[in-house]
């Protein structure tokens, strides 16, 4: 399978916890993208990588909240300090120009 | 503030009708919109892409349409099959600013149900 990986697919855990997310972009894509969507909304932009330089981020990216791209392929986001707020599904995805191509996500759930 | 505005919210047909499905954005200056299907618990599929000159692309069962002037595109899924209930999100990317933002701009979605 060659498309946008990520990893855990699911991942539940308590209040207070550290949570990290990876993020496997299609090979020689170098624009990679994080994405946060609750349920019954459309994805909302986290952050951007192009290559292993962050770009640009969204001002939902609390300083609880850490991005890396450290080689230019895969990617991690952190979240620190989980809050109940932060359940939600975390979207991949990657590109070369336009055309972004998501990862299945990853659903966080905070108890 | 850029917004795309999806409608209905949902929608339920029967297995082999047809279904359209509306998109209004304000987001300004405009490079392309796009149309995704994405299946519950799943990451977004890309059906269409257009930029501002297009009116219209299709990819076999879905046409897209684009009014720039107006600012609305629609999504026609004809013959609907089971496999379509999913939902439909309308995204629009703002024209490229040179600071490298590919930002989109994401609908809620509308949320198809496609019944026998």
């Amino acid at each position: 399978d060659t498309g946008v990986s990520q990893d855990p697919r699911h991942k539940i855990t308590k209040r207070g916890q550290n949570v990290t997310f990876r993020c496997d972009p299609i090979s020689e894509h170098n624009r990679l993208y994080w994405y946060r969507q609750t349920l019954g909304q459309g994805p909302e932009f986290l952050t951007y990588f192009q290559n292993e330089a962050q770009l640009e981020k969204s001002r939902l990216l609390s300083d609880r909240f850490s991005a890396e791209r450290p080689k230019g392929s895969f990617s991690t986001l952190e979240i620190q300090r989980t809050e109940q707020g932060d359940s939600a599904m975390y979207l991949c995805a990657s590109s070369v120009k336009y055309e972004q191509y998501f990862g299945p996500g990853t659903r966080l759930t905070v108890t | 503030k850029n917004q795309v505005e999806q409608s209905p919210q949902s929608l339920i047909i029967l297995e082999g009708k047809n279904c359209t499905l509306q998109c209004n954005y304000t987001v300004s200056p405009f490079s392309n919109l796009r149309w995704y299907k994405q299946d519950t618990g799943r990451g977004p599929v890309s059906l269409t892409i257009m930029t501002f000159s297009e009116n219209t692309k299709s990819n076999g069962r879905y046409t897209a349409t684009l009014d720039a002037d107006t600012k609305q595109s629609s999504l026609h899924i004809t013959a609907s099959q089971l496999s379509d209930s999913a939902s439909y999100i309308c995204v629009v990317s703002p024209a490229y600013s040179g600071a490298g933002s590919y930002q989109l701009t994401f609908g809620k979605g509308t949320k198809l149900s496609v019944i026998p």
